[in-house]
């Protein structure tokens, strides 16, 4: 029973468009999300995250909004770069653990 | 101001085999959490470590075992190895004096059971 997922394992964009990548989580107790880059033959790198007291947070190219009532999140990358390909994951915090989705693989076409 | 780092980064066991793996936290970190990542899955908890004790186990049999010294470095034991504790082993590592902090990763320890 996955509590986090991400149902999109692949997303392709064009290079200045925006890139929205999804996530969805059952569990109403989570109270901080997070997003991670991962690299092949690297760790994730941490992105940016959200509390559940906010809807939006935004850091330089990157937005994620939370949408409790649906349980949702979403990040956007605007405008995309070739850099940003990589492998895109979601995270949930239970007290103090992270809970992982799938992964969206993201590729960004010059 | 050094990142997570983990040792080895590669490694081959067999079966039935006892394995190690290291961690020291980024500077400044006191916890120690530790993830499974399977091929094309995301990352799963193992357990985490805070002021030399498990703090929170997730969903692993008693073959993986860990421990926390007293400079906030940690260490995985897998026993008894089987073919499917086959994966990426990631270290990270967070300051748990302030809520709601983002946990940092190394770039974590591949293992191969053969």
């Amino acid at each position: 029973d996955q509590q986090v997922k991400q149902n999109s394992p692949s997303l392709s964009v064009q290079e200045g468009r925006i890139s929205i990548l999804n996530c969805d989580y059952t569990n109403s107790m989570f109270d901080y999300f997070l997003w991670y880059k991962k690299y092949p033959a690297e760790g994730p790198t941490f992105l940016i995250s959200i509390s559940s007291i906010k809807d939006k947070n935004e850091d330089g190219r990157f937005t994620v909004f939370l949408n409790k009532s649906a349980k949702h999140l979403s990040l956007h990358i605007v405008p995309s770069q070739p850099g940003d390909s990589a492998v895109y994951f979601c995270a949930a915090s239970e007290d103090g653990k992270l809970i992982f989705g799938q992964g969206t693989t993201l590729q960004v076409k010059p | 101001d050094a990142g997570v780092t983990q040792s080895p980064t590669h490694l081959i066991k067999t079966r039935g085999q006892q394995v190690t793996l290291r961690c020291s936290p980024k500077s400044g970190h006191d916890t120690v959490s530790w993830y499974q990542q399977a091929l094309g899955q995301g990352p799963q908890f193992i357990f985490q470590y805070y002021e030399e004790e498990e703090r929170q186990r997730g969903n692993f049999p008693d073959r993986f075992s860990g421990h926390q010294f007293p400079n906030y470095s940690s260490e995985l034991n897998v026993n008894a190895l089987l073919l499917g504790d086959s994966a990426l082993y990631l270290c990270a590592s967070s300051f748990t004096g302030w809520s709601n902090q983002p946990q940092h990763f190394g770039d974590g320890t591949r293992l191969s059971i053969l």
